[in-house]
């Protein structure tokens, strides 16, 4: 089945030690999103990629950075976790363009603790 | 700003009610609308998406879009204790950036 996979489920790491998350997908879509959820919160957009071009939200720590070497996998790099960061973290993808169809679709999630 | 607001409950219904879920949204230019579940600990889950007024029924999931009100609400018939959860409304930015703007989310919890 056609799917957004993320890796680890579930991530543990000390306080300013760097950790890297990652997404696939085999959906072939061009868009992929990195949101952070905190409890009983809306999911909040990081950055986003229609292709290889980067778009960064304007209130996203410098702590955080991403890269998409290619259509399938995306990666969210945290530099200095800080207690802050704990949260849920989810990648999702979307089909491009202006259509009103296009419809989001997320991965399971991981779950980083910072210790 | 563009605001997608929802209740953030909880709403409880027993099983087998109707629940009722609002959402109302800011830019009057959106043209795309989608409801996910999210279980507790759990990813959202695309559950319904509506583009037009009036209904769109899809099993027990009815959704309703008023634009003129600017207004999106989601009806779930027969509620289960499985349907316990909390269901995020979504608006696909209409500027052209790809982005889909969330509310808070409704958590709903149906007794048995």
């Amino acid at each position: 089945d056609a799917m957004v996979i993320q890796n680890p489920r579930y991530q543990v790491t000390q306080f300013g030690k760097p950790v890297t998350l990652s997404c696939s997908q085999t959906l072939n879509h061009n868009v992929m999103y990195w949101y952070q959820q905190k409890s009983s919160q809306a999911p909040k957009l990081l950055f986003h990629y229609y292709d290889k071009d980067f778009n960064n939200e304007a209130d996203t720590p410098d702590n955080f950075q991403s890269r998409r070497p290619n259509t399938s996998f995306c990666f969210l790099d945290i530099r200095s976790p800080g207690l802050g960061d704990a949260a849920m973290y989810l990648c999702a993808t979307s089909t491009p363009g202006t259509s009103l169809y296009n419809e989001q679709f997320f991965g399971p999630g991981t779950r980083l603790t910072v210790l | 700003q563009k605001e997608v607001e929802q209740n953030s409950g909880p709403l409880s219904v027993p099983e087998g009610a109707i629940a009722s879920l609002n959402c109302t949204y800011s830019d009057r230019g959106s043209q795309s609308f989608f409801w996910y579940r999210q279980y507790s600990g759990k990813s959202p889950e695309l559950i319904m998406s509506i583009y037009s007024n009036g209904d769109k029924e899809d099993g027990r999931f009815t959704a309703q879009l008023n634009k003129a009100s600017q207004y999106v609400s989601l009806l779930i018939r027969d509620s289960q204790p499985s349907d316990s959860a909390t269901y995020l409304c979504a608006v696909k930015d209409p500027s052209g950036t790809y982005k889909y703007i969330f509310g808070t989310g409704t958590r709903l919890k149906v007794l048995a």
